[in-house]
């Protein structure tokens, strides 16, 4: 069962392009995570939000957290080819405390030239 | 600071055979998870310790065993290879639950033949 549903799962632009990724669920998470993977490597930690509503921003992208905590949006502005790889969002559930992340199945982004 | 380090990069194993996936980290993290990635699918937790001395199921647990060896080290073992266990696996850990973020290694491709 996949609580988390990423869309799209498959983007091309072209560089300078503005682009957003949704994760969407019907659960309530604790936090959202946005991790980013380059091909042969693991995941990195892009940003964690939050609070219901929360804004962040991390030079050219601006991650979104939704007021029921529920679904998230990465958007990035003026696209470049450095921004290519696979972007996974991951929630974490408030109960239990075992720090386990649901993660969706990722969106992979290619930046043309 | 190695940060999370895992053994093998690569593994091609027949139907039926056994191996061990190792993995360490040296940041004094008091949790670690193991997740397989196939294509579309995102990360899956197959395992987590969420303290040195336990070790607990994620979602797809079947086929696999785990050893918390000490608070540095966590394996994974394939008793038997299927063909469906063909992956990259990944190990992360965590400082403490209360915290939201995982650290990656930088995965292991799994054939089975």
């Amino acid at each position: 069962t996949q609580l988390l549903e990423q869309s799209p799962q498959f983007l091309s632009i072209q560089e300078g392009e503005n682009l957003t990724v949704y994760c969407n669920s019907s659960s309530v998470f604790s936090s959202l995570q946005w991790y980013r993977q380059e091909p042969g490597e693991g995941p990195v930690l892009l940003v964690t939000v939050v609070t219901g509503g929360e804004v962040k921003k991390l030079k050219r992208l601006t991650f979104q957290f939704g007021d029921a905590r529920k679904d998230s949006s990465l958007h990035i502005t003026a696209a470049q080819t450095g921004d290519t790889g696979l972007y996974l969002c991951a929630g974490a559930k408030s109960s239990g405390n075992t720090g386990k992340l649901i993660f969706g199945q990722g969106t992979t982004l290619q930046v043309k030239p | 600071n190695a940060g999370v380090t895992q053994t093998p990069k690569f593994q091609v194993l027949k139907t039926g055979q056994s191996m061990t996936l190792q993995c360490a980290q040296d940041m004094n993290h008091n949790s670690m998870y193991w997740y397989r990635q196939d294509p579309g699918m995102g990360l899956r937790l197959i395992y987590y310790s969420a303290s040195e001395g336990t070790t607990d199921k994620g979602e797809v647990p079947n086929g696999y065993n785990v050893s918390r060896l000490n608070k540095r080290e966590f394996s994974l073992r394939l008793e038997s290879a299927a063909p469906s266990q063909t992956s990259v696996y990944f190990c992360a850990s965590l400082h403490s639950v209360w915290q939201e973020t995982q650290y990656f290694g930088p995965g292991t491709r799994l054939l089975v033949l």
